[in-house]
C-alpha cells in the first residue's frame, strides 16, 4: 500500500519570501503521478501542480516549483514570492497509474502568510 | 460547464436517520470517488467507480453505500449516521486518459449529533 508523509503540520513566511513544504512517500510501484493540492477556508480542493514520475524534468507552475528526488521518494513544494492569497492547507497526493486510480493524501501543512 | 457539483452543502442529522449526498459531473469523466476528511487530516477514500453500474470499496466503506446508474451521477447514501460520520465529504471525478488528475466538489460539511 502506498503512504504520504507530511512531517510539517504547521508553517509560517513572510510575504514576498520563499518557503518550502516537504512531503515523502512509499511505494513499489514504478509508474505514478504526484500532485500538490491547496485547500483555502472555502475548503474547495484546488490543484496546484503535478509531477509524471517517468520525467526527470521537476515540474514549474509560476510562482510554485516542485524538487522531485524519485530514488529518496521525496516531493517538496517551492512557494515563491509568497502572497497573501497563498493561505491555506496543502496536501501533497500519490497516484498510481492503473486501472483504477485511487488518490493516496498525506495529511496536509497548513501554510500561513504574514505581512 | 459546471464540473462537479454536490449537494447539500451543509447538513446536520440525527443518530440513525439516513440520508444521501448527491454528486453530479458534466465532464463525461468515467471515473468517480467519495472522500471524507476530518478534522485536520487528508482525504480518505470511500468509495469509487470506474464506469456506470461498477462500484468498489476504499479506505473506509464502513456505514455507506453507493450506487452507479449513470456516468454523471454517484450517490453517496449514510444509514443509520453515528456521531462518527461527521465530516466534509467531497466527491471527484477523473478521465482514465491523461493526467490523473481529480477534479472536486465543493464538498458537503455533514453533522451527527
Amino acid at each position: 500500500a502506498q503512504t504520504v508523509t507530511q512531517s510539517q503540520p504547521e508553517m509560517s513566511v513572510q510575504e514576498a519570501e520563499t518557503v518550502t513544504l516537504s512531503c515523502t512517500y512509499d511505494t513499489s510501484e514504478s509508474n505514478y503521478y504526484l500532485f500538490w493540492y491547496k485547500q483555502p477556508p472555502s475548503r474547495q480542493m484546488i490543484l496546484v501542480i503535478r509531477q509524471e514520475a517517468y520525467k526527470q524534468q521537476n515540474a514549474t507552475e509560476n510562482r510554485f516549483s516542485v524538487n522531485f528526488q524519485k530514488a529518496a521518494k521525496s516531493f517538496s513544494l517551492k512557494i515563491s514570492d509568497s502572497q497573501l492569497g497563498d493561505t491555506a492547507m496543502y496536501f501533497c497526493a500519490f497516484i498510481h497509474t492503473g486501472t483504477a486510480s485511487k488518490l493516496t493524501f498525506g495529511t496536509g501543512t497548513r501554510l500561513q502568510v504574514t505581512l | 460547464n459546471a464540473g462537479v457539483t454536490q449537494t447539500p452543502k451543509f447538513r446536520i442529522l440525527k443518530i440513525g436517520q439516513s440520508m444521501t449526498l448527491q454528486c453530479t459531473q458534466d465532464m463525461n469523466h468515467n471515473y468517480m470517488y467519495w472522500y471524507r476528511q476530518d478534522p485536520g487530516m487528508g482525504l480518505k477514500l470511500i468509495y469509487y467507480s470506474v464506469g456506470a453500474g461498477i462500484t468498489d470499496k476504499g479506505e473506509v466503506p464502513n456505514g455507506y453505500n453507493v450506487s452507479r446508474s449513470t456516468t454523471e451521477d454517484f450517490p453517496l447514501r449514510l444509514e443509520l449516521a453515528a456521531p462518527s460520520q461527521t465530516s466534509v465529504y467531497f466527491c471527484a471525478s477523473s478521465s482514465p486518459l491523461g493526467s490523473y488528475e481529480q477534479y472536486f466538489g465543493p464538498g458537503t460539511r455533514l453533522t451527527v449529533t
